[in-house]
């Protein structure tokens, strides 16, 4: 079956990156793009970006451009997210998310910014 | 970018009813729309994709309709396990954006 698992929760300092990974089963993740979503406590979803896997393509909400960075690593069948200059407002559960739709999510991993 | 509206904020029914809950798209997205249902703590599960089409899984009272920048879903006969807040998504075109949400709470 589907799944995606996602690293643990993180605590960072302000001005920090963290790094998520996003690591797929069940299907070929060269098959599919990945989106990154995130939600601050309380809040609604927000779109990041996406990463087509087969050939890297990404395309960045206008929003984190210049912070953020996905990847893919089609041998261990991984995603990552990382976003750089963290700051207390990137506090929030970070989800990746398989394909044009979202149909499969990972469990989300948690960024705290805090000092 | 292509803004999303989603309306009521919050609704509150109960159990059997039939409840619509809407999403505007600031232009045409075509049908390229998903709907998507959350609860507390858990991540998104997607409902309807491209506007009316029903993910394999999710029961059959749940509906989509609509085209262009109009855009509902309707849950015929609202379950317990219904209460929770779902999102609309629109993939037309970069970026992606989602509506605010629509909380269904009981009443």
């Amino acid at each position: 079956q589907v799944q995606l698992v996602q690293s643990g929760a993180e605590v960072k300092k302000p001005g920090a990156s963290v790094k998520v990974s996003c690591k797929a089963s069940g299907y070929t993740l060269s098959s599919y793009g990945v989106s990154w979503v995130r939600q601050a406590p309380g809040r609604g979803l927000e779109w990041m970006g996406w990463i087509s896997a087969n050939n890297a393509n990404t395309n960045y909400a206008q929003n984190f451009r210049g912070r953020v960075t996905m990847t893919t690593d089609t041998s261990t069948s991984t995603a990552y997210m990382e976003l750089g200059s963290l700051r207390s407002d990137d506090t929030a559960v970070y989800y990746c998310a398989r394909g044009t739709y979202n149909d499969f999510w990972g469990q989300g991993t948690l960024v705290t910014v805090s000092s | 970018d292509i803004q999303m509206t989603q309306s009521p904020s919050t609704l509150s029914a109960s159990v059997g009813d039939r409840v619509t809950l809407t999403c505007r798209a600031s232009q045409s997205i075509s049908s390229w729309l998903a709907w998507y249902q959350q609860k507390p703590g858990k991540a998104p599960k997607v409902l309807i994709f491209q506007a009316s089409s029903l993910q394999s899984g999710v029961p059959s009272r749940f509906s989509g309709s609509g085209s262009g920048t109009d855009f509902t879903l309707t849950i015929s006969s609202l379950q317990p396990d219904d209460f929770a807040t779902y999102y609309c998504l629109q993939y037309s075109s970069y970026p992606r954006t989602f509506g605010p949400g629509t909380k269904v709470e009981i009443k």
